[in-house]
């Protein structure tokens, strides 16, 4: 079965600084990952997606996340951060099929 | 172009009432899902149809939960007898094919908070 452990519920970090949000996956299957962005009362978006091209994969809002099989880890990074990138992302994996299973998510908190 | 709408927004019932929930997919959309959130939970995938063909039902919780996609568009997700533990975030999404090639870029709504007293 396929899932996914984002590792801390909250995340807070420094305007500026790096943000970081872990994602490792469990799959049986080379997996599709996906990174999900949640803002307060809005639904959910996609920020970047990984189907089996280049390792490195640049989303949206200067965010990329890099898939490391030997890991099994899709880390969500950004060099520096914003403001307004305070809400809460998904990690979520995906198979052959349809269905997508998400994380629990993490909540990013911006300090000023 | 508009994106995935749900209705009502906001739903509140009694224990033991019926509610039926709407997703409006993106026109021309094919795959049609929906998800269940919880508070301070990730989405959890309740049932997806291709079309009108219901593909895979294996996250409804139990018989009480159904859906429907009749004509292939508009969807319903239907709750009987509601109880609390159904009080959640509906949230529907669709995709522009079937899935077929393994990847889902899915275009969610800002779905239903459902509040069940």
């Amino acid at each position: 079965a396929q899932s996914v452990t984002q590792l801390g519920s909250h995340v807070s970090v420094s305007e500026g600084a790096l943000v970081l949000l872990r994602c490792n996956y469990s799959s049986s299957v080379p997996p599709y990952l996906f990174w999900y962005v949640q803002y307060p009362n809005q639904g959910l978006q996609l920020l970047l997606k990984y189907t089996s091209a280049a390792t490195l994969v640049k989303g949206i809002n200067g965010f990329e996340a890099e898939f490391k099989k030997s890991e099994t880890s899709f880390h969500l990074t950004k060099p520096s951060a914003h403001m307004s990138d305070a809400a809460e992302y998904f990690c979520a994996v995906s198979d052959m099929g349809d269905k997508i299973i998400f994380g629990k998510g993490t909540r990013l908190h911006i300090l000023p | 172009g508009a994106g995935v709408s749900q209705s009502p927004r906001y739903k509140v019932t009694k224990r033991g009432q019926d509610v039926a929930l709407r997703c409006d997919p993106i026109s021309g959309h094919v795959s049609l899902y929906w998800y269940r959130q919880a508070l301070g939970q990730g989405p959890e995938f309740l049932t997806y149809f291709n079309y009108e063909a219901q593909q895979d039902k294996s996250g409804l919780p139990n018989d009480r939960f159904s859906a429907e996609r009749p004509e292939g568009s508009i969807s319903t997700l239907t709750i009987q007898r509601t109880e609390q533990r159904d009080s959640a975030m509906y949230r529907c999404a669709s995709s522009p094919d079937g899935g077929t090639r393994g990847y889902n870029e899915q275009f969610f709504g800002p779905g239903t908070r459902l509040t069940v007293l």
